[in-house]
């Protein structure tokens, strides 16, 4: 198994660019989820999903944009960086709705100029 | 609103030490709270899982207590080594929602 992986692992955009940060796990897992860590801020939840189909916010959702067509695929939008979106993208995912292990992803770092 | 805190937030101990990293939560109604370790530029690594129903996990020189009602865990590292040195975090599972605290960040000094 691959685990959770994501694409790319660095990205510099310019303000008012749009990109998509892609996610995907092999491991046939429900909850899906997206969080940006930046320094003295720890790790914030943006929005997450607990199947195909179904997704919500979390802490932090202004400014991006998710779906999930399929159990596999996480894909988080920007549709108009701007700098305040400089940060760590973490993808993760677990088993279940609540209660089991989280699995992350290498992480994404982006840079808006 | 559901917070997570550290203590403390670095730390720098002399090889061979044993160690206690703290977490504190404010909402008691977790499903389970998971210990990560994350290197400089890195992702996050799975340490240990906690079930609420549980008091403790071990995992090699790693042990992680957590008492729900009064909202806290520690992890306890034995013996530490440079290899240890990394921030630490801890994450509280409230089910749809999973709120980390800000890391501690350990130095183990050889």
């Amino acid at each position: 198994n691959a685990g959770v992986t994501q694409t790319p692992k660095f990205q510099v955009l310019k303000t008012g660019q749009s990109m998509t940060l892609q996610c995907a796990q092999d491991m046939n897992h429900e909850y899906m989820s997206w969080y940006r860590q930046d320094p003295g801020m720890g790790l914030r939840l943006i929005h997450y999903s607990v199947g195909a189909g179904i997704t919500d916010q979390g802490e932090v959702p202004n400014g991006y944009n998710v779906s999930r067509s399929t159990t596999e695929d996480f894909p988080l939008r920007l549709l108009s960086a701007a700098p305040s979106q400089t940060s760590v993208y973490f993808c993760a995912s677990r088993k279940g709705l609540a209660g089991n292990e989280q699995f992350f992803g290498p992480g994404t770092r982006l840079t808006v100029l | 609103k559901q917070e997570v805190t550290q203590i403390p937030a670095a730390l720098s101990v002399p090889e061979g030490e044993n160690l206690v990293l703290n977490c504190s939560f404010t909402d008691s109604a977790i499903y389970n709270l998971q210990w990560f370790r994350q290197d400089p530029g890195k992702g996050l690594t799975s340490l240990l899982l906690i079930q609420s129903s549980q008091r403790e996990q071990t995992s090699g020189r790693l042990n992680a207590s957590l008492d729900k009602s009064s909202g806290r865990s520690t992890l306890y590292i034995a013996a530490s080594q440079p290899g240890d040195s990394a921030t630490y975090l801890c994450a509280v599972d409230y089910g749809q929602n999973f709120v980390f605290g800000p890391g501690t960040r350990l130095s183990v000094l050889p």
